[in-house]
């Protein structure tokens, strides 16, 4: 068993939906951190968490530590939000990574 | 701020030779940390460098080093590549705390014919 599971593994979705993307971890950590990396290799950091929910945009995070289970919500899901979404727990940068969501989003 | 770079971003070794990797962090970052990643096992972590010291280490073999200067910018070496080891080397910056946000380059592609 993976020490961090991502599902789904691919998700297709109609502009406009709401996305849920779920994360669950078995280590112990200082925080989770939601990743976006778009074709082309380039990883840009969504979210760190520690506890509770943090919000950008469209973009929501939860985290339920008593559970170690986190989610990443997309309303109004948009073509651009098209990437691979990746989870990644741990502690300073010893980081342990699900392995991946792969979102695309049809117009 | 200028973002995280990482130089090459390309190159192409062969087998049994050895390669170095830079890591130039954003400014006032003291952290840096290193990430291969793979289509079969995704993104894995190498090493993480904090003020110049090593602080925690993945579960690669001793062919993967680094090491970090004191300007925090921080190198990786392979040395007696293998054709496993054509990757993506991603490094990251953060402010080092106990929990910090990842801020990452661009990469290096490296491929081992």
């Amino acid at each position: 068993k993976n020490e961090v599971e991502q599902s789904p593994q691919n998700l297709t979705a109609q502009e406009g939906e709401f996305i849920t993307i779920n994360c669950s971890y078995s280590v112990g950590i200082s925080a989770l951190h939601w990743l976006q990396q778009h074709p082309g290799g380039g990883i840009v950091s969504l979210f760190m968490l520690s506890s509770g929910k943090k919000k950008h945009g469209r973009l929501i995070a939860t985290i339920n530590i008593q559970e170690k289970h986190s989610s990443l919500h997309i309303t109004a899901s948009h073509p651009r939000d098209s990437a691979v979404y990746i989870c990644a727990a741990g502690s300073q940068g010893n980081l342990i990574f699900g392995k991946g969501t792969k979102l695309s989003v049809k117009p | 701020k200028a973002g995280v770079t990482q130089t090459p971003r390309y190159l192409i070794k062969t087998r049994g030779q050895q390669v170095t990797l830079s890591c130039s962090p954003i400014s006032g970052h003291r952290s840096v940390s290193w990430y291969q990643q793979t289509p079969g096992q995704g993104l894995q972590f190498l090493f993480e460098y904090f003020s110049e010291t090593q602080r925690n280490k993945g579960n690669f073999p001793g062919r993967f080093s680094g090491r970090q200067f004191s300007n925090s910018r921080s190198e990786m070496n392979v040395s007696t590549l293998e054709l496993g080891d054509s990757a993506l080397y991603l490094c990251a910056s953060g402010s080092g705390g106990p929990a910090y946000e990842q801020y990452f380059g661009p990469g290096t592609r490296l491929t081992v014919t």
